[in-house]
């Protein structure tokens, strides 16, 4: 069973820039989330996907988007890059949660710092 | 919406139990994480509520309240590897997405 990953693990880009970063997730897991953790703070969820749809959005400009496959890995693209997009991007993925079956629970990779100059 | 809080930083002393608190909010609420994070590294599981009563899982124990909205994680015979961030998740909300608190950063000390 493979878990999370995620690429790249670390990227440098400048202001104004475009970056997309990449997330397989664990097998059999049919849902992603994203998020973005600055440094010393919690996670902050930018969106959740499942069935290759957007399946609800924390609160992040229209900048960010993001893509689910058929095969159920994601791409988290952030345009306009600005200095305080520079954090951890982390991705999640888990079972779409049915009532009494699982727990929802996430598994993470080990995400992608980004640093904007 | 959905608000989480928890103290920002706890210490203790090795050998010892800590408990870290966490209140929350969500609407249609469906389950409370725990969840560890050495720094630089991903979160990982610790443990899940949905009905309220403590869970137990070796060392660590998680207790819910869902009237209070309230949920603690106990931590016994700490150990100095202990030391990390100790992060409160709800999940629930209009798409059952998952929100998370601004961490705990517990410290242990010999």
């Amino acid at each position: 069973e493979t878990g999370v990953t995620q690429s790249p693990t670390h990227l440098i880009k400048t202001r104004g820039q475009q970056v997309t970063l990449r997330c397989s997730s664990q097998s059999g897991h049919n849902t992603v989330s994203w998020y973005q953790q600055a440094l010393g703070q919690g996670p902050q969820f930018i969106f959740q996907y499942y069935r290759e749809e957007e399946n609800g959005r924390g609160n992040f400009p229209p900048r960010f988007s993001g893509l689910q496959f058929p095969n159920y890995s994601s791409e988290l693209n952030v345009n306009a890059l600005e200095l305080d997009d520079s954090a951890l991007y982390l991705c999640a993925s888990s079972l779409h949660l049915v009532i009494g079956r699982g727990t929802g629970e996430l598994f993470f990779g080990e995400g992608s710092r980004l640093t904007v100059l | 919406g959905q608000n989480i809080d928890q103290p920002t930083e706890m210490t203790a002393t090795e050998g010892a139990i800590v408990q870290i608190n966490c209140t929350y909010q969500t609407s249609g609420f469906n389950g409370l994480f725990w969840y560890q994070q050495h720094a630089g590294e991903a979160p990982t599981f610790l443990s899940y509520n949905v009905l309220d009563g403590l869970e137990e899982k070796g060392r660590f124990s998680s207790f819910l309240s869902r009237s209070k909205g309230y949920s603690y994680l106990l931590l016994k015979e700490l150990q100095m590897k202990d030391s990390a961030s100790y992060l409160c998740a709800a999940r629930g909300g209009d798409n059952n997405d998952m929100r998370f608190g601004a961490g705990t950063r517990l410290t242990v000390k010999p």
